[in-house]
């Protein structure tokens, strides 16, 4: 099965910069994702991290380590409209794109 | 270019009925997939369709049953519905290897 762990809530200031970690077991794996979700919105797509690294996109960054099992995601700038869900997800490794999500971290950006 | 839609937005059922949900992909995308999302959680994956077949399956009971027609579009039924599946319903859609899936803006049911 797959178990995957974050934190629960993060609160940071505008214009800072916020590291949500995720640390995650799979009897087997082939990416790792993030999907932000507003409250009574759907799941966007922000990134996906297949191999070891860093990937950047705009003030997004996700990280990714497959030997210890453990990804974060960086916010940089933060804007108040960052506020929301972030949660991270593991592609198993059937490849077969269905995700399994962890329970997602509350971000609350205070001015 | 229209994303995913899903019909209806909102339902509210009762207990042992049945419910039908439906689901449009976003264009060119032929590979839908089904997630529960319970308050204050993450989306569980149900099942994913493919080729008009169930290719995968999360851990849910066999009253959770789907189907996928000529045009990518997808249903999920449930069968004797049961207060704990009061949940946001939400359909995502992907292309061939595609690593990003696009979430449709879900169905929130409501078991009383």
């Amino acid at each position: 099965g797959q178990s995957l762990e974050q934190p629960s809530e993060v609160t940071a200031v505008e214009g800072a910069i916020v590291q949500i970690n995720c640390t995650y077991q799979t009897s087997g794996f082939y990416g790792l994702s993030w999907y932000q979700q507003h409250d009574g919105g759907a799941p966007t797509f922000l990134s996906y991290n297949a191999l070891d690294g860093l990937e950047e996109t705009g003030r997004f960054s996700s990280f990714l380590s497959r030997s210890d099992s453990y990804g974060y995601l960086l916010l940089q700038e933060l804007q108040m409209k960052d506020s929301a869900s972030y949660f991270c997800a593991v592609r198993d490794q059937t490849g077969a794109n269905n995700l399994f999500f962890g329970t997602g971290t509350r971000l609350t950006v205070i001015p | 270019d229209a994303g995913v839609t899903q019909s209806p937005t909102h339902l509210i059922k009762t207990r042992g009925q049945q419910v039908t949900l439906r689901c449009s992909p976003k264009s060119g995308h032929d590979t839908v997939s089904w997630y529960q999302q319970a308050l204050g959680q993450g989306p569980q994956f149900i099942f994913q369709y493919y080729e008009e077949e169930e290719r995968q399956r999360g851990n849910f009971p066999d009253r959770f049953s789907g189907h996928q027609f000529p045009n990518y579009s997808s249903e999920l039924n449930v069968n004797a519905l049961l207060l704990g599946d009061s949940a946001l319903y939400l359909c995502a859609s992907s292309g061939v290897a595609g690593n990003e899936q696009f979430f449709g803006p879900g169905t929130r049911l409501t078991v009383l």
